[in-house]
């Protein structure tokens, strides 16, 4: 069945760069497009940005200047990485996958069960 | 962006009938979706498409709407139902979610 799984580092110290892997299992990385959102604690979802089946990104304009987004499909994971970090970057980072192959104006149908990334000293 | 709008909480007692509502600042078509999410879990979809169940989502849930005001309906709701509702849309990039609504059963 189709899994995603988040993973990556609990702490991170302020102005240093996240670095988190999203592990899919069930579908090709290339079949499917896969995002990242994050949601601080006790506040509502942001969408990030995603990797799309072809192995185009797009990324919230907020947030692009800091964001990056690559794959390796022979490893069937998604890696994102953004830069100075800051304490408002805290929050719980989710992977999720369209339902639909390739479609643009898809929804989230999967989710990973999402990572806890405090940004602090 | 799209921005999407809903009510920060609502509080419904067992067997009642709710509906929570999202607007949007711009037309979105039927490009809007729902979430539930409870405490410490991540989203799951209810409604995909203003109006069509997800699978596996009790038809107590069902969802309504177009262009920029939607609606998702719980009827009857049940103690399960306590959660965080979230709609969503991808008619406009990028992808936004409202705010979130918080169901509270009395």
């Amino acid at each position: 069945q189709v899994q995603l799984k988040e993973s990556g580092p609990g702490l991170v110290q302020p102005s240093q760069t996240l670095s988190l892997t999203c592990t899919v299992s069930g579908f090709s990385l290339t079949s499917y497009n896969v995002h990242w959102v994050r949601q601080p604690p006790g506040k509502g979802l942001e969408w990030m940005g995603r990797m799309r089946y072809n192995g185009d990104t797009s990324y919230n304009s907020a947030l692009k200047s800091r964001l990056s987004i690559s794959r390796d499909t022979s490893k069937n994971q998604v890696f994102l990485k953004m830069n100075s970090l800051q304490t408002d970057d805290t929050g719980t980072y989710y992977c999720t996958r369209d339902y639909n192959y390739g479609y643009k104006r898809d929804w989230f149908a999967y989710w990973g069960q999402g990572t806890l990334v405090t940004v602090s000293s | 962006d799209t921005v999407l709008t809903q009510s920060p909480a609502l509080a419904v007692s067992p067997g009642e009938r709710v509906s929570i509502s999202c607007r949007a600042s711009e037309g979105v078509n039927s490009y809007m979706h729902w979430y539930q999410q409870k405490p410490g879990q991540q989203p799951k979809l209810l409604i995909y498409k203003a109006s069509n169940l997800a699978s596996g989502v009790p038809a107590r849930f069902s969802g309504s709407g177009s262009g920029t005001d939607f609606t998702l309906t719980i009827d009857p709701v049940e103690a399960d139902d306590t959660a965080t509702y979230f709609c969503q849309q991808s008619w406009n990039d990028p992808r936004t979610f409202g705010g979130g609504t918080k169901l509270e059963l009395k």
